[in-house]
């Protein structure tokens, strides 16, 4: 069965905390690995990761995928408050090469207190 | 450039009824997914329509179905209404041939 799992499932930090978010997968047909970031409302993207090996980044976030290991992690440095929400890892699971459906972990809760 | 719309924002109903839930996608995307969260479940895949077709579909019942319409706006219906309903209904659209979907606002639904 296709899973993502995410973990922690929740984390508290201090401001200024640097903090890293993990996601395991086991997906057939993998395509891509997304990070979302959801406070109160619709998801909004933030990562699109489709190799191994290569970091994204913005601001003060990062992002790397190994492809070998079959996870992911997501860095929030010198965090804020308004860091605080629940990120989303999914995974793009293809289907004959038409299109595909994402598959999301649990997510992680992180508040970030002043 | 306008984001994804869902209509209505909130939902009420009771069980049994039926409902339908629209969403209007990105200007010139022309896939459209469905996707439940509940808190115990989290987002899991409804529905994927392109070109007014389903092309990819989740694991949930018959009582949910969807369609799509030629300028690419879809629409959800969900029948005979359970408590297990009750969920945050949100709808995200894509550029063909691009895995990064954007998302709609949500339409919360509350079965009474």
């Amino acid at each position: 069965e296709d899973k993502v799992v995410q973990s922690p499932l929740s984390l508290v930090v201090h401001e200024g905390d640097t903090v890293t978010l993990n996601c395991s997968y086991e997906v057939t047909n993998f395509r891509s690995l997304l990070w979302y970031k959801q406070e109160k409302k619709a998801p909004t993207f933030l990562f699109m990761l489709t190799s191994s090996g290569i970091e994204k980044k913005s601001g003060r976030l990062s992002s790397i995928l190994d492809k070998k290991e079959l996870f992911s992690i997501l860095n929030i440095t010198a965090t804020q408050t308004g860091d605080s929400a629940v990120y989303l890892c999914a995974v793009l699971y293809q289907i004959y090469n038409q299109g595909g459906k994402l598959i999301f972990g649990q997510g992680t809760e992180l508040s970030v207190k002043p | 450039k306008a984001g994804v719309t869902q209509t209505p924002r909130y939902l009420i109903k009771t069980r049994g009824q039926q409902v339908t839930l629209s969403c209007s996608p990105i200007s010139g995307h022309r896939s459209v997914s469905w996707y439940q969260q509940t808190p115990g479940q989290g987002l899991q895949f409804l529905f994927e329509y392109f070109s007014e077709t389903q092309r990819n579909k989740g694991n949930f019942p018959g009582r949910f179905s969807g369609r799509q319409f030629s300028n690419s706006r879809s629409e959800m219906n969900v029948s005979t209404l359970e408590l297990g309903d009750s969920a945050l209904y949100l709808c995200a659209s894509s550029l063909t041939g691009s895995p990064e979907q954007f998302f709609g606002p949500g339409t919360r639904l509350t079965v009474l």
